[in-house]
């Protein structure tokens, strides 16, 4: 069965960076692509980025170019988000899913059939 | 880029009953390519249904999805306890995928 399992909770402080695993189980990885998304306490869902597991190609959100970087490590199934220059209000779950591709996955769109537990990070002096 | 707007925000029902979720969109979803996710409080989000009307695995009959174009529905036929959740919307029809605000579902 398709299991996805994250790394623990972090807390940092602002300024810092913080680097999130995500472990992927149960199918082949390379064949779908991994999202990153973010829920602020008690908000909503944000996405924040997408990867190929393929071919390492990425996508991000608008808000987060330059302060972002996606990697996957193909030989342990596993990717990797890492937040850089951190602010209070990067304060949130961070979740990896299972992407498939609404279309051309170049285009930014998709929809998330399996999670992993989600990573709290904390941004706090 | 499109806003999905959930009503109601708040859905309280009892046991059985049927709970009817909007999803309004601020201009169509190409190829109905719309999603539904439930949230349990402390959980990670469980896909529900994508393009707007198919069940994801393992997910029960008593949920179903419908509409296309900008008015999207979710329906839980017969609602039970576990079904206590925040439920959003999601578009990925256009960049940036979008999601709703999310609707609360709490059983009496």
């Amino acid at each position: 069965q398709v299991q996805v399992v994250q790394s623990g909770a972090e807390v940092k402080k602002p300024g810092a960076s913080v680097k999130v695993s995500c472990k992927a189980s149960g199918y082949s990885f390379t064949y779908y692509g991994i999202s990153w998304l973010r829920q602020a306490p008690g908000q909503g869902l944000e996405w924040m980025g997408w990867i190929s597991t393929y071919s390492g190609h990425t996508m991000f959100a608008q808000s987060l170019q330059g302060r972002i970087t996606l990697t996957t490590d193909t030989s342990t199934n596993t990717a990797y988000m890492e937040l850089r220059s951190l602010r209070s209000d990067d304060t949130a779950v961070y979740y990896c899913a299972r992407a498939t591709c609404g279309g051309d996955c170049y285009s930014g769109v998709y929809f998330f059939d399996y999670w992993g537990q989600g990573s709290l990070v904390t941004v706090s002096s | 880029e499109i806003v999905l707007t959930q009503s109601p925000g708040t859905l309280s029902l009892s046991p059985g009953e049927r709970a009817t979720l909007s999803c309004r969109a601020s201009q169509s979803v190409i190829s109905s390519d719309l999603a539904w996710y439930q949230q349990k409080f402390g959980q990670a989000p469980r896909l529900l249904i994508y393009g707007a009307s198919s069940r994801a695995t393992g997910i029960p009959d008593r949920f179903s999805g419908s509409g296309s174009g900008t008015d999207f529905t979710l329906t839980i036929s017969r609602l039970e306890p576990e079904d206590c959740a925040v439920y959003y919307c999601q578009q990925y029809g256009n960049s940036p995928l979008t999601f709703g605000g999310g609707t609360k579902v709490e059983i009496k």
